[in-house]
């Protein structure tokens, strides 16, 4: 079954400690970004990837690190977070940029 | 980042009512319109990927059009039903741009 799959759905984690949230996708598709969404603010892109070894900013970066070693995969990484990334994160993939985008299950993460 | 608005936020419709929506996007550059259905607890699932001036699209009993002259796009629903209670997004991508952008949605209720 084609799928992006996200891991965990669920995090309650507090300020300073490490995390990251993994993203897979199983259709070859060479883009592949990551979303927050925050009420009243729709989807906002953090960061999005073209192509293995090739990232880049997307609108809401800030505290945010991504890699792309692998085709498949798109993990995002908080270093240190903060209350303020508490958030529901999407990981989307599609074959192009312009492209129609398959969304992960989402990400509900809070920070305290 | 693009400019991009829907119309209106929020929207409550009786059974069997027909609706449409707006999205309006900045007509210069234009490449891409796509328009996403948001359930609640669930991910976007895409509905459809316009690109060219005049084209429209249906599946089912949701349709849509694009003017990219003027840069807008409607999304009708004909005969609502309990099940197209959503979130609806729109997202335009111009051509120099490696990300798309989203409107912050239209949330239809449809009521029994």
């Amino acid at each position: 079954e084609a799928q992006v799959t996200q891991n965990p759905r669920y995090l309650i984690t507090v300020t300073g400690k490490k995390l990251t949230v993994t993203c897979s996708q199983n259709m070859n598709h060479e883009y592949m970004s990551w979303y927050r969404q925050d009420p009243g603010l729709g989807l906002r892109q953090i960061y999005y990837s073209m192509n293995v070894e090739v990232t880049d900013k997307g609108d809401v970066p800030e505290g945010y690190k991504v890699s792309r070693k692998e085709k498949r995969n798109f993990p995002l990484i908080l270093e240190s977070p903060s209350p303020n990334q508490t958030s529901l994160y999407f990981c989307a993939s599609s074959f192009t940029v312009a492209g129609e985008q398959y969304f992960g299950p989402g990400t509900r993460l809070t920070v305290t | 980042i693009l400019n991009v608005e829907q119309s209106p936020q929020s929207l409550h419709v009786q059974e069997g009512d027909s609706t449409n929506f707006t999205c309006s996007f900045p007509s210069s550059n234009f490449y891409a319109l796509h328009w996403y259905r948001w359930e609640t607890a669930k991910s976007p699932e895409a509905l459809f990927v316009m690109t060219l001036n005049g084209d429209e699209k249906k599946k089912g009993r949701i349709s849509a059009t694009l003017n990219t002259k003027e840069g807008y796009s409607y999304l009708y629903i004909k005969g609502s039903q309990p099940e197209d209670s959503a979130t609806y997004l729109c997202a335009p991508h111009s051509g120099s741009a490696r990300q798309l952008t989203f409107g912050s949605g239209t949330q239809l209720t449809v009521l029994p």
